[in-house]
């Protein structure tokens, strides 16, 4: 079974620009998730969608930052404009909706690594 | 607001020593996650802890959870380089989200 592809998986932009990220979820997963990963830090949750619906964006920057999911499969994760802070590991994951066993195993991309100059 | 902690945030130990990493988490769950993280590498699932008691265990890392003490342990028994990577774990909190640790870097050596 394919994993939760994404691209780039490196990116170098000056502040002020704009960029976009990329994520494939395994097939079948209806919940997609954003992370952002700094350095040293633990994954933190910019958005969550179900399908084609957003569960859960209360810490996305919204003045910067947007996603969408598009007919429940392919995701993209758009920032505009870049600032320093915004350096750190795009991670993208997916997970099937919860099963008899009442696990939410969500399936890691391998990151696209951000730096802002 | 969920917070997670982990301790120690590093670890450096010899190869054939036990060690324990503590997940403390603020508000009631009972569904935790483990996960490993190598350099440069995403996240790999390695343990699913669904109710107060649960124990898992692969090869040399055991896990459990307590849910009343809001506490989940990962032992390492006999470690080996192989081990060596950071270990997070995530706390569910509402609708399928992951609250996730500060991560434990472990680092084995002879």
């Amino acid at each position: 079974e394919a994993g939760v592809a994404q691209s780039p998986r490196y990116k170098i932009i000056e502040k002020r620009q704009s960029v976009a990220f990329w994520c494939n979820p395994i097939s079948g997963h209806a919940t997609l998730y954003w992370y952002q990963q700094i350095l040293g830090q633990g994954p933190k949750l910019l958005i969550q969608f179900q399908n084609n619906g957003v569960v859960d964006d209360s810490q996305l920057p919204k003045d910067r930052f947007s996603a969408e999911r598009l007919k429940g499969v392919d995701s993209t994760l758009k920032i505009q404009p870049a600032k320093l802070e915004d350096s750190a590991v795009y991670l993208c994951a997916s997970s099937l909706d919860r099963g008899l066993a009442g696990a939410v195993e969500q399936f890691f991309g391998p990151g696209t690594r951000l730096t802002v100059l | 607001e969920l917070k997670v902690e982990q301790n120690p945030l590093f670890l450096s130990m010899q190869e054939g020593k036990n060690y324990t990493i503590y997940c403390n988490y603020s508000t009631t769950s009972d569904r935790l996650y483990w996960y490993r993280q190598d350099p440069g590498k995403s996240l790999e699932s390695l343990f699913v802890l669904l109710s107060n008691g649960a124990v898992k265990q692969e090869g040399r890392l055991m896990a459990s959870l307590d849910t009343k003490a809001r506490l989940s342990t990962l032992h390492i028994t006999a470690a080996v380089h192989d081990l060596s990577a950071t270990y997070f774990c995530a706390v569910e909190s509402g609708f399928q989200k992951l609250v996730f640790g500060t991560g434990t870097r472990l680092l084995v050596s002879p």
